[in-house]
């Protein structure tokens, strides 16, 4: 299976800050990487796909990049309800796996 | 609009079984597969596996292989997903969700586009 591994776990952040998520695969998944964000209580939203390109109807302060092994995940000008936990999932093979979230709160 | 609607939550004993439903409305069922994603309290994402709502072909997570059924019925455009010998660490908040396959450039990529609002189920004596 390949594992995901997302970093930081968790982070403080204020109104109008840049914030950068980092997410490595276990093995070269191309570019076959998601993105969700989960609010507290709420199912996960999707946000990215095929690393860099954003879902219809997510605002551009969203942005996705790399390829391989390596993928971040950078948030401009985080707004109040971008506060939540982020979590990167890969679809490059079975079984489909999740990075263990980043959790994004208020400083 | 697409939506995705789980039956409510379940409270069951060890070693029972629990079948969770998830109706689909806003888009025609049969064109797009629907995967079941659990997670348990303060952990991540776990995906279980799905059905392909035109065909049944199913894909199973080998974590759950022997413990869990997908199924589907297209008239009512809602499927199921019922897992067996249950655990007390199968307590977990379980999703279905929509795959969308997108392509771009001549690639395809698959990615969980609308989620099911998710279904709690608590294991326990």
């Amino acid at each position: 299976d390949i594992q995901m591994t997302q970093s930081p776990s968790s982070l403080s952040a204020s109104v109008g800050d840049r914030v950068t998520i980092t997410c490595r695969a276990s093995q070269s998944i191309s570019n076959s990487l998601n993105w969700y964000q989960q609010r507290q209580g709420q199912a996960p939203k999707h946000l990215i796909f095929a690393a860099s390109t954003l879902q219809t109807g997510i605002p551009a302060r969203f942005s996705g990049s790399g390829s391989g092994t390596e993928f971040t995940l950078t948030i401009n000008s985080l707004q109040p309800e971008d506060f939540a936990t982020y979590y990167c999932q890969q679809s490059s093979s079975f079984p489909v796996t999740f990075g263990g979230g980043t959790k994004v709160e208020i400083k | 609009q697409v939506q995705l609607v789980q039956s409510g939550a379940e409270v069951k004993k060890p070693g029972a079984s629990v079948r969770v439903s998830c109706k689909a409305s806003g888009y025609t069922f049969t064109t797009y597969a629907i995967h079941w994603v659990r997670q348990a309290p303060g952990q991540r994402l776990e995906w279980m596996g799905g059905i392909s709502a035109v065909n049944a072909k199913t894909k199973n997570s080998q974590k759950f292989q022997d413990r869990v059924t997908f199924t589907r019925d297209t008239s009512a455009s809602t499927a199921y997903m019922e897992l067996r010998s249950l655990r007390s660490d199968d307590t977990a908040v379980y999703y279905c969700a929509r795959v969308r396959v997108a392509s771009i450039t001549g690639g395809m990529w698959s990615y969980f586009d609308y989620w099911g609002q998710g279904s709690l189920v608590t294991v326990s004596s």
